[in-house]
């Protein structure tokens, strides 16, 4: 069944440890996003793929980092997790040229 | 900048019946489409409904429907027959094809479904 994971689902962690969270689509889409989501609910785009070796920054400036090697994954990287970066992190993706996103279960980071 | 607005932070609606929730936005943008989606307890981003701005008749899912106003800027989503599983903060948001197809989201309301 096409779809799209996001692992882990929950992560609590220390600060300074490095995370990568995974984003993964059987749906063959060549878009794909990142998400961030505020305790208050405001989602903010961070990160952006057209395909394969392209990565652009969205609109909210994340110390994050992303890369596309495979067209199905998407991973997010932050080096040196610190409590800000606690957040509800969402993972989408879509058609190329095609505007409806499909979203992933999400993964919610806490750093202590 | 492309905007959305939803003015309305909390709605309650008793289950069966019929609620309505607001959302206006701003645009430059000529073709666009606007969507809502639905954030359960789960938090899964889950689409109930998309609008094509050139398309002047209103879309309809099943108990969703949209009031879709292009020179008011406006897209109000009404959902019928509400249901306790409807209970959830609901998003509207709208897409900007010039920056690569990106959405843009309002900050949402979150729907109460009283039995």
């Amino acid at each position: 069944e096409a779809d799209i994971y996001q692992t882990p689902r929950y992560l609590v962690i220390g600060t300074g440890k490095k995370i990568t969270l995974e984003c993964s689509q059987t749906m063959g889409h060549d878009k794909m996003y990142w998400y961030q989501q505020d305790p208050g609910m405001e989602l903010h785009l961070i990160h952006y793929s057209y395909g394969v070796n392209s990565t652009e920054k969205g609109d909210l400036s994340s110390e994050s980092t992303v890369s596309r090697i495979r067209t199905e994954h998407f991973p997010l990287t932050l080096e040196s997790a610190r409590p800000s970066h606690t957040s509800q992190y969402l993972c989408a993706s879509s058609h190329a040229g095609a505007a409806t996103q499909y979203f992933g279960p999400g993964t919610r980071l806490t750093v202590l | 900048a492309q905007t959305v607005t939803q003015s309305q932070p909390e709605m309650s609606v008793q289950e069966a019946e019929t609620v309505t929730l607001s959302c206006t936005y701003d645009t430059s943008e000529s073709d666009y489409y606007l969507f809502w989606y639905k954030q359960p307890p789960s938090r899964q981003m889950i689409l109930v409904i998309r609008q094509e701005a050139y398309k002047q008749q209103n879309a309809t899912e099943n108990r969703f429907s949209v009031n879709f106003q292009k020179a008011a800027k406006s897209f109000s989503l009404k959902i019928s027959d509400s249901q306790l599983g409807d209970a959830a903060m609901y998003f509207c948001a709208s897409h900007k094809k010039s920056s690569g197809d990106k959405l843009t989201f309002g900050t949402g309301t979150r729907l109460a479904v009283r039995p």
